[in-house]
Formats: structure tokens, sequence, C-alpha cells
């Protein structure tokens, strides 16, 4: 079984504060690493796709990093809004079953306006 | 481009009968994936393919059968529904860096 950890489980902030979620997989045989962002009621969309080791990635007040060596990313999200409130799923692409990813079970994050 | 579509977008289904969640694809992508959404354990994946004539079981393949004869199709097979088949379905597509993009999603209840 493979373990992709995410951390928190929720999260609930103000409007303008700065958040950071983790998430921890296999050091071993990385392929790369996804992040995807899901709304209530509607499917997970693609925010990032990392595959090097100090990858960071940058979308409007998104941004992500990447560390192979230990195995962990980290999701940023500056000056939070309302409309960020979803749940952010990590996904784990491993060398040897390419094209497959194992999931994390999620931080959920609400933004009180 | 439509994406990715599931049809239908919600069913109930009485225990023992079998139904087939058909899911189309417009992008050429080669993977294909199916998963289920259990409340508080993210998404299981419960097959995927990659290619046409190509399918592999994932983490719950218990209770499902696939085919892939084509590219764009990846229908998901329900065979003598359980209660524990209720859950909300995802289909999903993959492109060259293994982005998923995924259909609406479509919700079974089982009773």
């Amino acid at each position: 079984i493979l373990n992709v950890e995410q951390s928190p489980q929720s999260l609930h902030v103000q409007e303008g504060d700065s958040t950071n979620f983790t998430c921890s997989f296999p050091s071993s045989n990385f392929y790369a690493l996804h992040w995807y962002r899901w709304e209530t009621a509607k499917s997970p969309e693609a925010l990032f796709v990392m595959t090097l080791n100090g990858d960071e990635k940058k979308k409007g007040r998104i941004s992500a990093t990447l560390n192979t060596k230990e195995g962990y990313s980290y999701l940023y999200i500056k000056g939070s809004q309302p409309e960020d409130s979803a749940t952010y799923l990590c996904a784990f692409g491993r060398g040897s079953t390419l094209g497959r990813l194992y999931f994390g079970r999620g931080t959920q994050l609400t933004v009180w306006p | 481009n439509a994406g990715v579509t599931q049809t239908p977008k919600f069913r109930i289904l009485k225990i023992g009968q079998s139904m087939t969640l058909q899911c189309t694809q417009d992008m050429n992508h080669n993977y294909m994936y199916w998963y289920r959404q259990d409340p508080g354990m993210g998404l299981k994946l419960i097959y995927y393919s990659v290619g046409a004539g190509i399918t592999d079981k994932g983490e719950v393949p218990n209770g499902y059968n696939v085919s892939r004869s084509t590219t764009e199709d990846f229908p998901l097979r329900l065979e003598l529904a359980a209660p524990s088949q209720t859950s909300v379905y995802f289909c999903a597509s993959s492109n060259q860096l293994h982005e998923q993009y995924f259909g609406p999603g479509t919700r079974l209840t089982v009773t």
C-alpha cells in the first residue's frame, strides 16, 4: 500500500490570511507530484504538476514547492479569498506504474469573509 | 472540446441490478481512469487503462468490470449492485504529463 498523507485534514481561515498545506509521499521511485483543486459538487481540476526536486510552480496567489529527496510538497495560498474554499488534493506518480496516481485524502479549506 | 463526459449524472439501482456507466473523452488521451469518491476517503481508483485494449485493476476493483475497445470510450460495468457501491463515480483521462482531466461525475445510489 502506497501512502500519500496530507495535513491538515481541514483548515478554516479568515479572508486575507495566508495558509499552507503539506503533502508527504514516498521518496523512492518518484515520477511526479500533482496538486488538484476540488470544489464542492464539482470535479477535481489540476493546479500543478511537478517533476523535479526543487520545482516551484505558481498560479496567481497559489504556489507549490517540491522536495523529492525527503518526500514532501507544500501548497501555499497568499491572501486567501472565499472563492479559494475547496478541497486540495495531492497525488503521487510512481515511476514503476506510469500514468497511475496515488491520491491523498485532501485538505479541506474554508475561507470566511 | 467537450473534454470528459459521463452518463448518466444520477442513477438509483436496486440491489442485484446491473448497469454500465459511460465515459467518453475527445482529447485523444491514452490514459483513462475510473474513481469512486467515498465521504472522508478521497478518491479510490477502481480501474485504469493505458490505451485501447489494455486495462488494469486499481485499489478497489471488486464488483466492477471495464473494457477499452477505443481510445475515446471507457465504460464501467457494475454487476449485481450492492449498497456498498453507493458512491460518486468519476471518470478521468490524462495527457502526457499524466495531468488528469475529470468528468462531471455520476451519483449512484443502490438500495
